[in-house]
């Protein structure tokens, strides 16, 4: 069954801890990006990949790290200093950077 | 800094009814554009994705449009049913790879 998976669906975090969310997909695609949105918005970038061990900033990278280490993995680590973390978080996929995008089922971050 | 609207931002219809929903975008230097469907909190599933060189695309009761000179597209549904009811979006994606998204359309289908 291919597709994108994040994990967790919902996460809490505390003020001043990091934490990471999970982006695996089994398409075989090069290019993975990571979104946020905000209630009533549109998508936002945040970091993108085109292949593996590269990735650039998006529109709004401050306050988040990423890596791809693999090309079926792209965790998002949202750091202390991402201000206003509470937000749902897309991530997607695409075969390459000019084709058609597939999203996950998104993970809700909720600070407490 | 492409810029990318859609109107109305929400939109109330009977079913049955075929609908149009708007998106426009300011830079032209555009190299796709794509349609995408949200239901409440879910990610977003792709509905169309048209080339910066073609007009039009097609699937089912969908058709969506693109006039780069203008700066428009439109999603065209027919013959509207109350499982069409989700949030719109269209993203316009430049030669750099990257999309810009609009805020989408909220769209209701009354039984």
């Amino acid at each position: 069954d291919g597709g994108i998976t994040q994990s967790p669906k919902y996460l809490f975090r505390k003020e001043g801890q990091n934490v990471t969310l999970s982006c695996e997909q089994n398409l075989n695609h090069d290019a993975m990006y990571w979104y946020r949105q905000d209630p009533g918005q549109g998508l936002r970038l945040i970091y993108y990949s085109q292949i593996v061990n590269d990735f650039q900033k998006g529109d709004i990278a401050e306050g988040y790290s990423v890596s791809r280490e693999k090309k079926e993995s792209f965790p998002l680590t949202v750091t202390s200093a991402q201000k206003n973390p509470t937000a749902f978080y897309l991530c997607a996929s695409s075969v390459h950077r000019y084709t058609e995008a597939f999203f996950g089922q998104g993970t809700r971050l909720t600070v407490v | 800094k492409q810029e990318v609207t859609q109107i109305p931002a929400a939109l109330s219809v009977p079913e049955g009814e075929n609908l149009v929903l708007n998106c426009s975008f300011t830079d032209s230097a555009i190299y796709n554009l794509q349609w995408f469907r949200q239901d409440p909190g879910k990610g977003l599933t792709s509905l169309l994705l048209i080339q910066s060189s073609q007009r039009e695309q097609t699937s089912g009761r969908l058709n969506a449009s693109l006039d780069k000179s203008s700066g428009r597209s439109t999603l065209y549904i027919a013959a509207s049913q109350p499982g069409d009811s989700a949030t719109y979006l269209c993203a316009v994606a430049t030669n750099a790879g990257k999309s810009t998204f609009g805020d989408g359309t909220t769209l209701t289908v009354k039984p």
